[in-house]
C-alpha cells in the first residue's frame, strides 16, 4: 500500500538555525514527490516537487529537498529559517493516487 | 481563473443530518480528491476521481459518497453526519488522468462541526 511517514510532529527552531525535516515513503512503482507547507489558517501551498532528473530540487522561500531512492526517502532542507516559516509541512506522494504524511508543525523563534 | 472553489467555509450539522460539501475547478483536471484534515493525522484521502464517471475510495471513505458526473465538479455527501466526521475537508485537483503527477491545487477547506 502506498504510504508516507514523517519523522517529527512538532520542531521548534531558532531564527537562522539550520532545518530539515524527514520524510519517508512506501510504494513500488515509480512515484513524484511533494513538500507542501500550510500557513496558520490557511490551505496548502506547493513548497517543491520531484518528478524526475536532479534529485535535489529547490523550491520557493528558499527550500530544498534530497531525493534519495534507495533510501525511500524525501526529506526537506532550508540553511536559516526565519520567523515567518511557522506553519505545517507535509510530504506527499503519488503512486496512483496522491497520498499525505501527518504533517510537521515548525515554530520559529524570534 | 478561480482555480479550487469550494463551498461552504464553514458548517455546523446535527448528527444524523446530510449535507453536500461542493467543489469545483474550471482548469479542466482530471483527478480531483477530497481529504480530511484532523490534528496530529495530516490529510487523509476520502474519496478521488480519475475523470467524469470514475471514482474510487480513498483511506477513509466510510460515511462519504462522491460522484463525477462531469470535470469540474466533484460534490462530496455526507450521508449521515455524525461527530467522528468534524473535521476540516480540502478538495484538491490536479491535471492528469491516469496519475496525479503534476501539482496539486487546494480549495480553502470547509471547517464541519457535527453535535
Amino acid at each position: 500500500a502506498q504510504s508516507v511517514s514523517q519523522h517529527n510532529h512538532h520542531v521548534i527552531l531558532s531564527e537562522a538555525a539550520s532545518l530539515e525535516l524527514g520524510c519517508n515513503y512506501s510504494y513500488g512503482g515509480t512515484v513524484n514527490l511533494f513538500w507542501y507547507v500550510q500557513y496558520p489558517g490557511q490551505h496548502l501551498q506547493l513548497l517543491l516537487k520531484y518528478f524526475s532528473g536532479d534529485p535535489l530540487v529547490k523550491g520557493i522561500k528558499g527550500f530544498e529537498a534530497e531525493f534519495i531512492k534507495s533510501k525511500f526517502s524525501f526529506n526537506l532542507r532550508k540553511p536559516s529559517v526565519q520567523w515567518s516559516d511557522t506553519a505545517e509541512y507535509f510530504c506527499a506522494v503519488t503512486g496512483d493516487k496522491l497520498v499525505f504524511g501527518a504533517g510537521t508543525i515548525l515554530r520559529v523563534k524570534s | 481563473n478561480a482555480g479550487v472553489t469550494q463551498t461552504p467555509k464553514f458548517q455546523v450539522l446535527k448528527t444524523g443530518q446530510s449535507m453536500t460539501l461542493q467543489c469545483a475547478q474550471d482548469m479542466n483536471h482530471e483527478y480531483m480528491s477530497w481529504y480530511r484534515q484532523d490534528p496530529g493525522m495530516g490529510l487523509r484521502l476520502i474519496h478521488y476521481s480519475v475523470g467524469a464517471g470514475i471514482t474510487d475510495q480513498g483511506e477513509v471513505p466510510n460515511g462519504y459518497n462522491v460522484s463525477r458526473s462531469t470535470t469540474e465538479d466533484f460534490p462530496l455527501r455526507l450521508l449521515s453526519a455524525a461527530p467522528s466526521q468534524t473535521s476540516v475537508y480540502f478538495c484538491a485537483s490536479s491535471l492528469s488522468r491516469s496519475r496525479p503527477n503534476t501539482e496539486a491545487f487546494f480549495g480553502q477547506g470547509t471547517r464541519l462541526t457535527v453535535v
